[in-house]
């Protein structure tokens, strides 16, 4: 069974910075892309960033462009989300979740629907 | 990037009910089309994946249908544990893009 746990959250100060980690267990880590999807308090769903795989590249969301950066370490399954410059509107349930097997990339990388999600963690952002 | 409108945003129906629900894609995403179930406090859960594939586990009264820019999720006989939000998400690119949500309520 596929596991993700989500750490590193917390309440930071506008213009202040965090790390989010991933830890996945019981899949091939590196043959999956993985993302990280937030929800706002009463809001829908935004992705924030995708990594497709081992060598592959990471998309993000314009919203965090050049404030965010998502990396992997696939020798600890684990993926990262360094949040930096953080505003208010950044408040949000901050999900990883892991590429399903229904499609595969150019490279071979399993980047299907995100059919495994972990359980979130918030981060807030407030003075 | 892909924009993904949803619709209802709100749907009031009655256990038994037939419901559907329609998303439209602002650009050709072939089938590459997930329908996910949230419940208040929960993460999401796909119940439809390649538009049209039931995810394991998940009750074959839920199906979904479509291709190319237009798709629905329909659930054929509402049960108590399916009030929840569904969302439609693309993922066609990896820039995906998410439907605003449709909140199924017990009318």
């Amino acid at each position: 069974e596929v596991q993700l746990l989500e750490s590193g959250g917390g309440l930071v100060q506008p213009g202040g910075s965090l790390r989010l980690s991933c830890a996945a267990s019981g899949l091939s880590f590196s043959n999956y892309a993985m993302s990280w999807v937030r929800q706002a308090p009463g809001k829908g769903l935004e992705l924030v960033s995708t990594n497709s795989g081992s060598g592959g590249g990471t998309y993000y969301a314009d919203s965090v462009k050049g404030r965010f950066t998502m990396s992997r370490d696939n020798s600890k399954s684990t993926v990262y989300l360094e949040v930096n410059s953080l505003r208010a509107e950044d408040t949000a349930v901050y999900y990883c979740a892991k590429g399903g097997g229904d499609k595969y990339d150019s490279n071979g990388y399993y980047s299907g629907c995100l059919d495994s999600w972990g359980q979130g963690i918030l981060v807030t952002v407030s003075s | 990037d892909i924009q993904m409108t949803q619709s209802p945003s709100t749907l009031s129906a009655s256990v038994g009910d037939r419901v559907t629900i329609t998303c439209r894609a602002s650009q050709n995403i072939n089938s590459w089309l997930a329908w996910y179930q949230q419940k208040p406090g929960k993460a999401p859960k796909v119940v439809i994946y390649k538009a049209s594939s039931l995810e394991r586990g998940v009750p074959s009264r839920f199906s979904g249908s479509g291709s190319g820019t237009e798709f629905t999720l329909t659930i054929s006989s509402l049960q108590p544990d399916d009030f929840a939000t569904y969302y439609c998400q693309q993922y066609n690119s990896y820039l995906y893009t998410f439907g605003q949500g449709t909140k199924l309520e017990i009318k």
